[in-house]
Parts: structure tokens; C-alpha cells; sequence
């Protein structure tokens, strides 16, 4: 069970889009289409922004996307707005009833 | 409103334990998995342990693997959390969340709570 790797940092404008990574390997992303992504604003709780890779939950907009090749994932977020500086985490099942994160990526909106 | 609120927390000295709870409403308890997830001060998330609707399928996290041990109440709504032989690194806010899946498979988390603090120091 080692954590997913995602860069500790990205940035960009208002306006702009980032694109997030997070690595893992055949025991995990690369085996299961079961990734999920993550929000947090300080002091709040994780909010579920992706699921099974692509997938939106209600009420997130559609500026957020998912996508997986190999053993990698991403997430897009696309027309960035200041409330999306918040930090972004990763997540997939690892097999055994294990899930495993990423170790996060603090997003700057510039 | 699905509402989860953890309990429990506390400051413990090493090699001691403690038992976290987390209470479940406005949902059929018994519908899903749940799972705990630790925030170290300054860290990010990790996963701790998981069980199935019925508590028949747990899994946990390596680093607390032998130490911790997770169960439920489907009667009590409610969800918990053994820690014994707890350590300085076990320090850290525990959430609990729902886990949506299947009865073996759990594929994310949708909702969670906001957290109970746990701090191991002498």
C-alpha cells in the first residue's frame, strides 16, 4: 500500500485550466476503473469531486473532468475560479477492501 | 440530510487506546460500507480501515493493520473504531465517511464528517 504520487503544487489564472496527476501503479489505478478525486478548503471537510474516473457527482460542475490511461489518472479543471484554490486529492481502491490516497496537490488560483 | 458525527477523540499516552465512534443519520445505515480516514496536522488524507454493509469484509491500512479494528452497529446507526498500541504518527483529525461500492468493493467516499482529533503524546 504506497500512496498515489500527485505534484505538490500547481497554479494558474483565473480562467485558465490545470490539469492534476496522480501516479500509481497495476496493484491500483492501473487495475480498476475505481479512482475518485477530492476538495478540501482548510479546516473543512473532503468533498467528492470525481468518481469511477469520470464520473460527476450532482452538483459539481462540469469544469471538473476525470480521465485514466495505464496507471495514471488525472483531473482537469477547466475555467478556473478562485474557489477552486483548495487542495485536491486522489484515490483509488486498491484491492482487499483497501483504498489508497494521494499525497495531495494544493491548487493556487493565481 | 445524511449526517455523520464523530466521537470519541482525545489525548492518549503512547501504547495506549482509544475508541472513536461515528453516528449515522438520515440514512438506511445498512445500505452501505463505511470507512475511517486520518488527516495528520499539516498532512494529507489517509485511509485507515473500511467494513461492508454487514461487517463481514474489513480492510485496513498497513500502517495500522494489527493494531486498529473497525466494526459497526447496524441497530445503533452506528460505526466505531478500536486503536490499541497507539503511537506519536497515530496523531491526527479521523473522519468517518460513507462508502459507496459493492458488498466486496468499496469505490469512494460521498459523505463525511467533520472529524474527531486524536492526539498521542506522553
Amino acid at each position: 500500500q504506497s500512496a498515489l504520487t500527485q505534484p505538490r503544487s500547481v497554479s494558474g489564472s483565473p480562467g485558465q485550466s490545470v490539469t492534476i496527476s496522480c501516479t500509481g501503479t497495476s496493484s491500483d489505478v492501473g487495475t480498476y476503473n475505481y479512482v475518485s478525486w477530492y476538495q478540501q478548503h482548510p479546516g473543512k471537510a473532503p468533498k467528492l469531486m470525481i468518481y469511477d474516473v469520470i464520473q460527476r457527482p450532482s452538483g459539481v460542475p462540469d469544469r471538473f473532468s476525470g480521465s485514466k490511461s495505464g496507471n495514471a489518472a488525472s483531473l482537469t479543471i477547466s475555467g478556473l475560479q478562485t474557489e477552486d484554490e483548495a487542495d485536491y486529492y486522489c484515490c483509488s481502491y486498491a484491492g482487499r477492501y483497501t483504498l489508497v490516497f494521494g499525497g495531495g496537490t494544493k491548487l493556487t488560483v493565481l | 440530510e445524511v449526517q455523520l458525527v464523530e466521537s470519541g477523540g482525545g489525548v492518549v499516552r503512547p501504547g495506549g487506546s482509544l475508541r472513536l465512534s461515528c453516528a449515522a443519520s438520515g440514512l438506511t445505515f445498512d445500505d452501505y460500507g463505511m470507512s475511517w480516514v486520518r488527516q495528520s496536522p499539516g498532512k494529507g488524507l489517509e485511509w485507515v480501515a473500511g467494513i461492508n454493509w454487514s461487517g463481514g469484509t474489513t480492510g485496513y491500512a498497513d500502517s495500522v493493520k494489527g493494531r486498529f479494528t473497525i466494526s459497526r452497529d447496524n441497530a445503533k446507526n452506528s460505526l466505531y473504531l478500536q486503536m490499541n498500541s497507539l503511537r506519536a504518527e497515530d496523531t491526527a483529525l479521523y473522519h468517518c465517511a460513507r462508502v459507496r461500492g459493492v458488498p466486496f468493493t468499496p469505490y469512494y467516499m460521498d459523505v463525511w464528517g467533520q472529524g474527531t482529533t486524536v492526539t498521542v503524546s506522553s
